[in-house]
């Protein structure tokens, strides 16, 4: 099976930090994707993947950035926290042409508390 | 432009009974549609898809969905609902022809089955 692995279940950082999210897959998939997921909001896309240091943003990129060195591995970046950040974060990854409309592999999510 | 809807933010039913989740879509060309269920403090984990053919789309857990191109929905169905079903359910749309190559999510729909 595939698995995508978040780094953290649970987070509480500090309005103003700088803050990581990792999240990798171990099948070779060549896209990856950040979302985040708020009650009542579903989930909104922040930033995607397709391939090795590309990067396209989503619906809601402001206030975030990623980062996708390696194919297994994609990175959210907070730049500078705040509570409005406050969100269950899900990485997911898909196989193949990002055209094509393969099912996602999520992660198990990151519950983010910016205080 | 591509979106979807799910008209309910919750459905109850019992234990044993019959369950259906709705979702309707919008899209400019032929729809690729989706379902993912999420347990609680979980990720998102991929239910079944609609691509072509055949309307009556079978996937995990015993849950099929119906493509009703006519009425422009999905909704997911199973002919006897389990306690152990309660989650929440989203359903996904994209465009087969359409610029984005990222599904729209709907909001969510949380399914309790009452034991």
């Amino acid at each position: 099976d595939v698995k995508v692995t978040q780094s953290s279940r649970y987070l509480v950082k500090r309005t103003g930090e700088k803050v990581f999210l990792e999240c990798v897959q171990d099948m070779d998939h060549e896209n990856m994707f950040w979302y985040r997921q708020d009650p009542g909001l579903g989930l909104r896309l922040i930033y995607f993947s397709y391939d090795v240091k590309m990067k396209e943003k989503g619906d809601i990129p402001e206030g975030y950035s990623v980062s996708r060195e390696k194919k297994e591995r994609f990175s959210l970046i907070l730049e500078s926290a705040s509570t409005n950040q406050t969100s269950m974060y899900l990485c997911a990854s898909s196989l193949g042409a990002v055209q094509l409309s393969n099912g996602y592999t999520f992660g198990s999510g990151t519950r983010l508390t910016v205080v | 432009a591509q979106s979807v809807a799910q008209p309910e933010d919750q459905v109850n039913v019992a234990e044993g009974n019959p369950l259906t989740v709705k979702c309707t879509y919008s899209v400019s060309g032929n729809p690729y549609l989706f379902w993912y269920v999420q347990y609680p403090n979980r990720g998102l984990q991929f239910l079944l898809k609609y691509i072509t053919g055949d309307n009556l789309v079978k996937g995990s857990y015993g849950f099929e969905a119906e493509f009703n191109k006519s009425q422009t929905s999905f909704h997911l169905k199973k002919p006897s609902a389990l306690v152990s079903d309660s989650a929440l359910y989203f359903c996904a749309v994209r465009d087969e022809t359409g610029g984005s190559y990222i599904p729209t999510f709907g909001r969510g729909t949380s399914l309790i089955v009452h034991p």
